[in-house]
C-alpha cells in the first residue's frame, strides 16, 4: 500500500515557468516531508524538507507548500531552468522509514 | 570520497544465483538503510542498520534477503537464489541519526536473466 500518492507523473514545462508537484499523505503520525531530487543514473539527493509546524518553507527557487488540515503537500519550482530536468520524489517518515511517491519527471524545454 | 559508495555499480547474474552488494557509507555516519527501486517507481525501504544491528528488517521481501554491518560502517546486501523479480537498482543511504536527511549512493543495478 502506497501511503504516499503524488502526481502528476509528468511534466515539461518552458524554460522561466513554474513547476508545480502535489504529494498527499494519510498516515497522520507522519512528522517530517523531504522532497529528493534524482537525476538519471544517480542516488536521490535531498532538495528541500519540511516539517508540519509551518504552512510554507522556501529555498532559493523551491518552495514547499504544506497543508496539515488535508495532508497534502507540494513542490513549487520557480524560474525552471534546463538544470532542473529531473525526477523528483517527495516522502513523509515519522521515523527513520521514508515512505516515497512514485516520482515526477519533470522536463525543462529551453 | 565524500559520499556513499556503492559496489559494484552494475550486476547482471543469472537466475538463481546467489550475489552481494556492497555500501560504504559516509565516514562518521552511524545509521544506513537499504532501499530498492524499481523502474519508473520510488524507492521502497528494505532494512535500516543503527551501529552494527539490523533494527528494523521489516522491508526485506523474503528470506533470500539478508543485509550485514559487522564493523557499523560497510554493509552487505546478500540476495540468494536470485530471482527475476529481483531486477532493481539497490540504493544505500546513510545519515547521522534516524533522520530523513538521508545521503543516497548512486546505486547497485541488478539484473537477473
Amino acid at each position: 500500500q502506497q501511503q504516499v500518492k503524488q502526481s502528476p507523473q509528468s511534466l515539461i514545462v518552458q524554460k522561466g515557468g513554474i513547476s508545480i508537484i502535489n504529494c498527499a499523505y494519510e498516515n497522520t503520525a507522519f512528522d517530517y516531508f523531504p522532497w529528493y531530487q534524482q537525476f538519471p543514473g544517480k542516488g536521490p539527493a535531498l532538495l528541500i524538507a519540511i516539517r508540519p509546524d509551518v504552512s510554507e518553507k522556501k529555498e532559493g527557487r523551491f518552495t514547499i507548500s504544506f497543508n496539515k488540515s488535508a495532508k497534502q503537500f507540494s513542490l513549487h519550482i520557480m524560474d525552471s531552468q534546463p538544470g532542473d530536468s529531473a525526477t523528483y520524489f517527495c516522502a513523509a517518515t515519522h521515523d527513520y522509514k521514508l515512505s516515497f511517491g512514485a516520482g515526477t519527471t519533470v522536463t525543462v524545454r529551453a | 570520497g565524500a559520499g556513499v559508495s556503492q559496489t559494484p555499480s552494475n550486476k547482471v547474474t543469472e537466475k538463481g544465483k546467489y550475489v552481494e552488494l556492497r555500501c560504504d557509507p559516509i565516514s562518521g555516519h552511524t545509521a544506513l538503510y537499504w532501499y530498492r527501486q524499481s523502474l519508473g517507481q520510488g524507492p521502497e525501504f528494505l532494512i535500516y542498520f543503527q551501529g552494527t544491528g539490523a533494527a528494523d528488517d521489516s522491508g526485506l521481501p523474503n528470506d533470500r534477503f539478508f543485509a550485514v554491518r559487522p564493523e557499523g560502517s560497510v554493509s552487505t546486501l546478500k540476495i540468494q537464489r536470485t530471482e527475476r523479480g529481483d531486477s532493481a537498482v539497490y540504493l544505500c543511504a546513510s545519515s547521522f541519526t534516524n533522520t530523513g536527511e538521508l545521503f543516497f549512493g548512486e546505486g547497485s543495478r541488478l539484473t537477473v536473466l
